[in-house]
């Protein structure tokens, strides 16, 4: 079974420095990656998606993430945080034959100024 | 500004009552998931709907929880009776599946339930 597993659950950066949010998944065959963010007593909304069109993939507001076969990887990326990037943020597989989407635990990146 | 719409935002009972939330998935979508979260088991599917029939309920309590889709625009989830562990965050998301299944899910807000 598909699985992913976030390395950090809390995260701290200033503003303006990067973001790196660490994700490792565990699949048996190419999987469809995703990372979605959840607000403070929000929803929870897509940020970005991988399905095998291009390694590099970018998303909403300046994030990107990068699928490494090798390392099994999915880390989430930002050049610049900004204080609105306080949010919790869920590293996401999605099992095949439906929209099943197994959720990791969550990183809670917080933003200094 | 389509969005999926849930009720009740928040909701505090008593052991024993039933609950029942309600969820207005997007308008053209023809998915529907239920989701539970919970600072101890993080998000947890429920129930999962394609075309308004139930594909996935197994990982819903069977005895106290029930989920159905009356129709295309109104999902609801049952708790009868409610326990305090029923206490959580219930979400509802709706997406598109039509032959290329993306994973793009659409949440609510979400239902704060307490349970006393």
């Amino acid at each position: 079974a598909q699985s992913v597993t976030q390395l950090d659950s809390h995260v701290s950066v200033s503003e303006g420095t990067p973001v790196l949010l660490r994700c490792n998944y565990s699949s048996s065959y190419s999987p469809s990656l995703f990372w979605y963010v959840q607000h403070p007593n929000k929803g929870l909304q897509l940020l970005l998606k991988y399905t095998s069109a291009a390694t590099l993939v970018k998303g909403i507001n300046g994030f990107e993430a990068e699928f490494k076969k090798s390392e099994t990887s999915f880390h989430l990326t930002k050049p610049s945080a900004h204080m609105s990037d306080a949010a919790e943020y869920f590293c996401v597989v999605m099992n095949t034959g439906f929209q099943k989407l197994v959720f990791g635990t969550g990183t809670r990146l917080l933003v200094s100024p | 500004d389509a969005r999926v719409t849930q009720t009740p935002r928040h909701k505090v009972t008593e052991m024993g009552q039933e609950v029942t939330m309600r969820c207005q998935p997007i308008l053209g979508h023809n998915t529907v998931f239920w989701y539970r979260q919970t600072m101890m088991q993080g998000l947890e599917l429920l129930a999962y709907f394609r075309n308004r029939a139930p594909l996935d309920d197994s990982g819903m309590p069977k005895d106290r929880f029930s989920a159905e889709m009356p129709d295309a625009t109104l999902a609801t989830l049952k708790i009868q009776p409610s326990e305090p562990r029923d206490s959580a965050v219930y979400f509802c998301a709706s997406g598109k599946e039509q032959g290329v299944i993306t994973g793009e899910l659409f949440f609510g807000e979400g239902s704060r339930l307490t349970v006393l």
